[in-house]
């Protein structure tokens, strides 16, 4: 069965800092990967996807960034965070947008 | 840009109530998924409807797709807190590319 892995699960983190989340599927091969931030509990706001290795898509300007070195890994990055770069980052999984996403456990990151 | 609209945004019910929430959008979409996040967990996927029209039931939940695509409804018989949660629905339309638009979610709280 596919599992997906993101960690860590809370991080707290200076303004200024650098930032690296990591998100990792098991028992599936190409899939699509997303990275969500959820603010205050309520809509997904998509920031990148990725349909192959090495293949970005960004939807929103901002300071992040993402990168999917390995087939199923896939890590969010900031060289120097904002405050406003504080919520709940999503990690999830498809095999096709048509059947729907296998979401991570997510990463609370509050930004001081 | 929002395409998916839902209502209500919050609903507060008495264990044993009916509930009725709505995802609405101008759009028309292939496929239309309904999720529900628990606090601080990621969206569970509780079911994929492709067919105008067509109906899916999940124990006490009754899931709705609109004969023009571009609506669905959830309908929760006789409500348990276990209910409680926040129910987003996400569609796959020409303007989604390889991703989900999610709607901004209604927060349903089922208190014995």
């Amino acid at each position: 069965s596919q599992t997906i892995h993101q960690w860590p699960a809370t991080l707290v983190q200076p303004v200024g800092s650098p930032l690296s989340l990591e998100c990792t599927v098991e028992g599936t091969s190409n899939p699509n990967l997303y990275w969500y931030r959820q603010a205050a509990g309520r809509g997904l706001q998509l920031l990148f996807y990725s349909v192959g290795i090495g293949q970005i898509s960004s939807e929103v300007p901002q300071n992040l960034s993402a990168s999917r070195p390995q087939d199923r890994q896939f890590i969010l990055s900031s060289k120097k965070l904002l405050l406003s770069d504080s919520g709940f980052y999503l990690c999830a999984w498809s095999r096709h947008t048509y059947y729907g996403y296998t979401f991570g456990s997510g990463t609370r990151l509050t930004v001081v | 840009t929002q395409l998916l609209e839902q209502s209500p945004q919050f609903l507060s019910i008495q264990e044993g109530e009916n509930l009725t929430v709505y995802c609405n959008s101008s759009s028309v979409f292939s496929s239309l998924q309904w999720y529900r996040q628990e606090p601080g967990e990621g969206p569970v996927l509780l079911v994929t409807v492709v067919t105008g029209g067509e109906v899916k039931k999940l124990k006490r939940l009754t899931f709705q797709f609109g004969d023009a695509r571009k609506d669905s409804s959830l309908h929760i018989t006789a409500a348990q807190p276990g209910d409680t949660g926040l129910y987003l629905c996400a569609g796959v339309s020409v303007h989604s590319g390889y991703a989900l638009n999610f709607g901004k979610g209604t927060s349903l709280l089922v208190t014995p």
